[in-house]
């Protein structure tokens, strides 16, 4: 079993919609946890850091579960900028991150 | 700030040659890392460094070597290619916890 495990997708959406994302971590002792946004063939780039009261920042919102091992992404009001992939990382020990594989959203105009 | 900059950004190698990405990063940070990325695999990591002059083994250092003699660089080497390290290759750097990518390194081994 994988690590970080998240649904590749892709998940295919129309402007303007709400889409959400699930990752589940198996490291119960996961410290820390991030979204990344990765278009093709670039490098990956922080979204959001994921807190455990939830946080949002503008139509991104990242929800953090202990108790089932989730995190949780959600967009709001899609965008066709918005289409990537999003990773899922939760770290593993001291500054070892380990990341999902990735979950492909196109926003269909 | 140029950020974290990788060189080459693209490398075809015959199987048995020998070569070395650069990573070098202006931020200050004490930690960087070295990534490969793989379809169907998600991003791993290969080695890391907490500091100038320390390197550890990530999750898949096989056949792989690194080297951190300034702060600002971290170099990953390949002693002897094979075709199994057909891959894009990433360097991140981070200060703490959030991680910052260098645009990455295509290489094929032939």
């Amino acid at each position: 079993r994988k690590e970080v495990e998240q649904d590749p997708g892709p998940f295919n959406v129309p402007e303007g919609a709400t889409v959400a994302f699930n990752c589940t971590y198996s490291n119960s002792a996961s410290q820390s946890f991030f979204w990344y946004r990765q278009d093709c063939r670039k490098e990956p780039k922080l979204l959001m850091s994921v807190y455990s009261s939830g946080n949002e920042d503008g139509r991104f919102t990242a929800q953090l579960n202990r108790a089932s091992q989730y995190i949780s992404l959600l967009i709001r009001d899609s965008k066709l900028s918005d289409s990537a992939t999003y990773l899922c990382v939760a770290t593993s020990g001291t500054y070892k991150y380990i990341f999902g594989t990735g979950t492909r959203l196109k926003v269909l105009a | 700030n140029a950020g974290v900059t990788q060189t080459p950004k693209f490398r075809v190698l015959k199987t048995g040659q020998s070569m070395t990405l650069l990573c070098a990063q202006d931020m200050n940070h004490e930690y960087m890392y070295w990534y490969r990325q793989d379809p169907g695999m998600g991003l791993r990591l290969i080695h890391y460094s907490v500091g100038e002059g320390t390197t550890a083994k990530g999750e898949v250092p096989d056949g792989y070597n690194v080297s951190r003699l300034k702060k600002q660089n971290f170099l990953l080497g390949l002693e002897s290619a094979a075709p199994s390290q057909t891959s894009v290759y990433f360097c991140a750097s981070s200060p703490e916890e959030t991680q910052y990518f260098g645009p990455g390194t295509r290489l094929l081994v032939l």
